[in-house]
C-alpha cells in the first residue's frame, strides 16, 4: 500500500516558469514532510521540509504548501532554471518512526 | 566535514551470490539507514542502525542483513541474490534516530544477472 502518492510522474517547464509537484498522503499521523532533489548518479538531497502545523514554508525559490484537511502538500519552484532539472521526491514520516516513506518521484526538465 | 561515502559505486553479481555494500557515515552522525531504490521508483526503507544495533526494519526478507561498527560505519549484506535485487542501494546517516535529518550517499548500483 503506497502511503504517499506523487504527481505528475514527469514535468516539462520553460525556463523562468513555475514548477508544481503534488503529493497526497493517507496516514494522518505523519508529522514531517520533506522534499528531496536527486540528480542522476547521486543520492537524494534534502531541499525543504514542513510540519503539519504550518501551511506554507519558503526557502529561496522553493516553497512547500501544506493542506492538512485535504492531506496534500506541494512543492513550488519559482523562476525554474535548467539547473533545477532533476528528480524530486516527496516523503513523510511519523514521530518515533525509523523511516521515511517516499513518493515515486517526479522527473522535472526545465528547457531554455 | 566529509559527507556519506559508499563503496563500491557499481557492482555486478550473479543470481544466488552474496554481496556486501559499505557505508561511511558523515562525521558526527551516529545513525545509519539503508534504502533500496529500484529504477524509476522512490527509495524504500530497509533498516536503520543506531549504536551498533538494528533500530527498525522495513518490509525486506531476512536475507537482507546489516552491521554497524563502533566508528558508525555500516555494511549491508544481501544473501541469495535475486534478479529483483538489482537497484541503487542508498546509505543515509543522521544525528538522531528516526526519519529526519538524513544525509544520503551517492549509492551503490547493484546489478544481478
Amino acid at each position: 500500500q503506497q502511503q504517499v502518492k506523487q504527481s505528475p510522474q514527469s514535468l516539462i517547464v520553460q525556463k523562468g516558469g513555475i514548477s508544481i509537484i503534488n503529493c497526497a498522503y493517507e496516514n494522518t499521523a505523519f508529522d514531517y514532510f520533506p522534499w528531496y532533489q536527486q540528480f542522476p548518479g547521486k543520492g537524494p538531497a534534502l531541499l525543504i521540509a514542513i510540519r503539519p502545523d504550518v501551511s506554507e514554508k519558503k526557502e529561496g525559490r522553493f516553497t512547500i504548501s501544506f493542506n492538512k484537511s485535504a492531506k496534500q502538500f506541494s512543492l513550488h519552484i519559482m523562476d525554474s532554471q535548467p539547473g533545477d532539472s532533476a528528480t524530486y521526491f516527496c516523503a513523510a514520516s511519523l514521530a518515533g518512526s525509523y523511516q521515511l516513506t517516499f513518493g515515486k518521484g517526479t522527473k522535472l526538465s526545465v528547457i531554455p | 566535514e566529509t559527507g556519506v561515502t559508499q563503496s563500491p559505486t557499481h557492482l555486478i553479481k550473479t543470481r544466488g551470490q552474496q554481496v556486501t555494500l559499505r557505508c561511511s557515515s558523515q562525521s558526527g552522525h551516529n545513525t545509519v539507514s539503508w534504502y533500496q531504490q529500484a529504477l524509476g521508483q522512490g527509495p524504500q526503507f530497509i533498516f536503520q542502525y543506531y549504536r551498533e544495533e538494528e533500530n527498525g526494519r522495513g518490509n525486506f526478507p531476512p536475507r537482507f542483513s546489516g552491521l554497524q561498527f563502533p566508528n558508525y560505519s555500516s555494511e549491508l549484506n544481501v544473501n541469495a541474490l535475486e534478479l529483483d535485487d538489482s537497484a541503487l542501494y542508498l546509505c543515509a546517516s543522521s544525528l538522531v534516530r528516526g526519519g529526519r535529518g538524513y544525509t544520503f550517499g551517492s549509492g551503490t548500483r547493484l546489478t544481478v544477472v
